[in-house]
């Protein structure tokens, strides 16, 4: 079956640290991948995406690239900022009917 | 709409009754997804509505949870005889796509509703 995994939190950083959260999955095929992003008292955003291997999500200073050798979509962003502080989700959609998410990161980012 | 709205956004209940959760899906999207988050997990699947039609219903975890869309836009969850291990967020999600045309991006991507929080005692 489908399943995501990704690194436990909470992660806290420092602002304009550099921040990754690993996310290796496993699926049948060739499923999408996405990180979501959920800010306190809001509903999940999507943050980026990717669609095949090799593919490079980015969106607001976010990357995250679709390496299928390793199974693996580790979210990177160079510099955090306060704002950035939320839970964030590593997802995978694979054969259309439903988005299956990995437990969670929060990120803590302090002044 | 210009988002997924769900209501209400907060629900206690006492052990034993029945709730009923609403989600207004953004007009015209053609699915509609509903999840449970449990406190510090990851969403889970439970049903999914293709306009009208339940498709998939595999991720209801008894038979004392059910869900319709009976005009292909306003759906409701409905949970019977609450216990104490239902207490969860529940996520309505929509998207324009069928799930099967995943469209020029090559990704169903899903709005999120809010949530709706419940909380049994």
């Amino acid at each position: 079956g489908n399943s995501v995994t990704q690194m436990e939190g909470p992660v806290t950083l420092s602002e304009e640290a550099f921040l990754t959260i690993n996310c290796t999955y496993t699926a049948t095929g060739y499923p999408s991948l996405f990180w979501y992003v959920q800010y306190p008292g809001e509903g999940l955003q999507l943050l980026l995406k990717a669609t095949k291997a090799d593919d490079k999500g980015s969106n607001k200073g976010f990357e995250a690239t679709y390496r299928k050798e390793t199974t693996s979509f580790h979210l990177e962003k160079g510099s955090v900022q306060v704002s950035d502080s939320a839970v964030y989700f590593c997802a995978l959609n694979n054969a259309g009917n439903m988005l299956t998410f990995g437990g969670g990161t929060r990120l803590m980012v302090k002044p | 709409g210009a988002g997924v709205s769900q209501s209400p956004r907060y629900k206690v209940a006492k052990r034993g009754q029945d709730v009923a959760l609403r989600c207004d899906p953004i007009s015209g999207h053609v699915s509609l997804f509903w999840y449970q988050q449990a406190l510090g997990q990851g969403p889970e699947f439970l049903t999914y509505f293709q306009n009208e039609a339940q498709l998939d219903k595999s991720g209801l975890p008894s038979d004392r949870f059910f869900a319709e869309r009976p005009e292909g836009s306003v759906s409701t969850l409905k949970i019977q005889r609450t216990q104490q291990e239902d207490s969860a967020v529940y996520l309505c999600a929509s998207s324009p796509h069928h799930t099967r045309d995943r469209g020029r991006s090559g990704a169903n991507v899903l709005t999120f509703g809010a949530g709706s929080r419940l909380t049994v005692l």
